[in-house]
């Protein structure tokens, strides 16, 4: 089956600097990557996502970058602000009618004031 | 968070005891999941359901079943618990079509002592 490891497992960044998370996948038929912010005691919650067929999206400060060939995509957070501050999960499914998404292990975002 | 709900929250139990947690929705999405939440694993897939009375497994399934019986109840049971199954249990509905990202609820703390 599909593996998603992510790194760093945790981040640590000054307020305003940039914030870049890294994932990688196993299952060269995954097609669609998807990143969700955790907060504290709530659910994940889907903040931007990818398809195969783009290599890049933006979203006012947030952008996910996607290399088919590597099989890797990234999560990069411009001009961080305190609220940024969660954990971020990314995930990769492949082309199934059920869409079961595979998690990577989590980053947990620290923005320093 | 688009009309889904579990419960309860929290729960405490002993091991060997049944314990079902509910995941409720309200908006007639047809695709259900449950995951669990535990450091350093991210979310790992228990099972999922793509109609009324329809399931299937997902990555960690042993000692677990489920039931969908309606299209807004999705049921996960723990016949005989566990400590192993201490956790936190999110379900989650595709929302957004064939390729969707996922919503999910809130969780639920189950701790097996």
């Amino acid at each position: 089956g599909e593996n998603v490891e992510q790194h760093p497992s945790t981040l640590s960044v000054q307020e305003g600097d940039s914030a870049v998370i890294k994932c990688t996948y196993s299952d060269s038929a995954s097609n669609y990557f998807p990143w969700y912010k955790q907060e504290l005691g709530k659910g994940p919650q889907l903040i931007i996502d990818i398809r195969s067929n783009v290599g890049e999206k933006k979203d006012q400060r947030i952008a996910v970058t996607l290399n088919k060939t590597a099989k890797h995509f990234s999560l990069h957070i411009t001009e961080t602000q305190p609220e940024d501050s969660a954990v971020y999960f990314c995930a990769a499914s492949r082309p199934t009618t059920a869409r079961q998404l595979t998690f990577g292990s989590g980053t947990q975002l620290t923005v320093l004031p | 968070d688009a009309g889904i709900t579990q419960s309860p929250r929290h729960k405490v139990t002993e091991t060997g005891t049944p314990v079902t947690l509910r995941c409720h929705q309200t908006e007639n999405h047809r695709y259900m999941y449950w995951y669990r939440q535990d450091p350093g694993h991210g979310l790992r897939l228990i099972h999922y359901s793509y109609g009324v009375k329809d399931t299937d497994k997902g990555e960690v399934s042993d000692g677990y079943s489920v039931s969908r019986s309606k299209t807004e109840d999705f049921l996960l049971t723990l016949e005989s618990a566990t400590s192993s199954q201490t956790s936190v249990y999110f379900c989650a509905i595709r929302t957004q079509g064939l390729e969707g990202g996922y919503t999910f609820g809130s969780g639920t703390r189950l701790t097996v002592v």
